[in-house]
């Protein structure tokens, strides 16, 4: 069984600011962890994915993720908020060893970037 | 367009009444996806294809919902007798190869059901 929790519905930064949207997951078998983010009108994009080699995974558009297996962690960062990076955001999880029709997605992070 | 597109992007319908929801996938993914997104949730998977054929439709909620994939393309959702917990939206992915976890899923903008 695997489950996944955005801590966090809504989350409002200032423009430069740092952006980090929590996500703690839960999974009996190693994981392959993703985040993916939705702007507005659009379909969901993968930002980023861990999948069991580097621990610190770079994304697109400067968002980078650590995982961390001590504390069943997967956060998104990245430095310096851009009014463009305002969007849902979701945290995924699936077995390693599995499929991708057995991912379990968060309920998603709304980021506001404020000017 | 290069994408996976889904339509109609928006439908409205009366409780009771039948509804079908189309996606069409990137050209030449092997697998797809219907996922559905209820408010303030997260995704909730309900079938998947490989190939024209369903080897998983353990997330289907009820008798109600049944899919179709013809071509190795185009997919339909069909939900009959919709009833308002059915008021979501409803979201197509395809991947290129064989639907491993570690693969990049595409998706579509979704349709968003109203169900009144």
């Amino acid at each position: 069984a695997q489950s996944v929790t955005q801590l966090g519905s809504h989350v409002s930064v200032s423009e430069g600011a740092l952006v980090l949207l929590r996500c703690n997951y839960s999974s009996s078998v190693p994981p392959y962890l993703f985040w993916y983010v939705q702007y507005p009108n659009q379909g969901l994009q993968l930002l980023l994915k861990y999948t069991s080699a580097a621990t610190l995974v770079k994304g697109i558009n400067g968002f980078e993720a650590e995982f961390k297996k001590s504390e069943t962690s997967f956060h998104l960062t990245k430095p310096s908020a851009h009014m463009s990076d305002a969007a849902e955001y979701f945290c995924a999880v699936s077995p390693a060893s599995g499929s991708a029709r057995q991912l379990t997605f968060g309920s998603g992070t709304q980021l506001t970037v404020l000017p | 367009g290069a994408g996976v597109s889904q339509s109609p992007s928006n439908k409205v319908t009366e409780k009771g009444k039948d509804v079908e929801l189309r996606c069409d996938p990137i050209s030449g993914h092997t697998a797809l996806y219907w996922y559905r997104q209820r408010l303030g949730q997260g995704l909730e998977f309900l079938i998947y294809f490989q190939g024209n054929s369903a080897p998983d439709k353990s997330g289907l909620p009820s008798d109600r919902f049944s899919a179709e994939r013809t071509g190795e393309s185009v997919s339909t959702l069909t939900i009959q007798r919709t009833q308002q917990e059915d008021s979501a939206v409803y979201l197509c992915a395809s991947s290129l190869a064989l639907g491993r976890a570690n693969e990049k899923l595409f998706f579509g903008s979704g349709t968003q059901l109203s169900v009144l």
